[in-house]
């Protein structure tokens, strides 16, 4: 079966780093999403990866490692307003996508 | 600029009730449209799909039906609700291609079946 593993619930200080782990097993593999969903509202969009390494943009970074069917999402400087829900996602070979149950990050003052 | 909106944003039915839910999108073409329902602490569930009018792809045979009437109109329906069909509803868009295939998410509908 397909699956996407990641921790339920995380928590970090503001103005610290915190980094949201993503493991996958999936039936192929066409890019790598990671999404962000605060309480009540519908998620939005923050990255895509489809090669292997690093790609950022501002506060937050998004790394992949197809060998290892990981990712992770950096999120630098944390705000309050960072706390959320972010989900990651996987598109297989079929192109439709497949998405973990979410983390859940609480940042504390 | 491209708007998905999705409307009722909240409802609360009785067990056996119908249910209608829509959702429409303004500013692109002939996009690919999408259905999830999301419970609390699961991912996202894919309940249709469909890339172009009268096109409809169902990932999960339930007591719900969808309909796409027009170009960027899908609408999500039901007969009979059950209490299993309370969740958060959300429609989305994609542009058509092998592109990146970022989803555009209309607000959501929270529906509470009792």
């Amino acid at each position: 079966g397909q699956n996407i593993d990641q921790p339920t619930e995380m928590t970090a200080t503001e103005g610290a780093i915190v980094q949201i782990n993503c493991t996958y097993q999936t039936s192929g593999f066409n890019g790598l999403f990671w999404y962000q969903q605060h309480a009540g509202e519908a998620p939005t969009f923050l990255s895509y990866n489809v090669l292997d390494g690093l790609e950022e943009k501002g506060r937050f970074s998004s790394f992949l490692s197809r060998s290892k069917g990981y990712s992770y999402l950096l999120l630098k400087e944390l705000q309050m307003k960072d706390s959320a829900s972010y989900l990651c996602a996987v598109k297989d070979s079929n192109y439709q996508l497949i998405w973990g149950a979410g983390t859940k990050l609480i940042i504390k003052p | 600029s491209q708007t998905i909106h999705q409307w009722p944003a909240t409802l609360v039915q009785p067990v056996g009730s119908p249910l209608s839910l829509e959702c429409t999108v303004e500013g692109t073409s002939n996009p690919n449209l999408y259905w999830y329902r999301q419970a609390a602490g699961r991912g996202l569930q894919l309940l249709f799909y469909s890339v172009g009018i009268g096109q409809i792809s169902s990932e999960v045979p339930q007591n719900l039906s969808d309909s796409r009437p027009h170009d960027r109109q899908f609408i999500l329906c039901s007969k009979k609700l059950l209490l299993s069909d309370s969740g958060f509803y959300l429609c989305a868009w994609s542009g058509q291609g092998l592109d990146t295939g970022e989803l555009f998410f209309g607000e959501g509908s929270r529906l509470t079946v009792l």
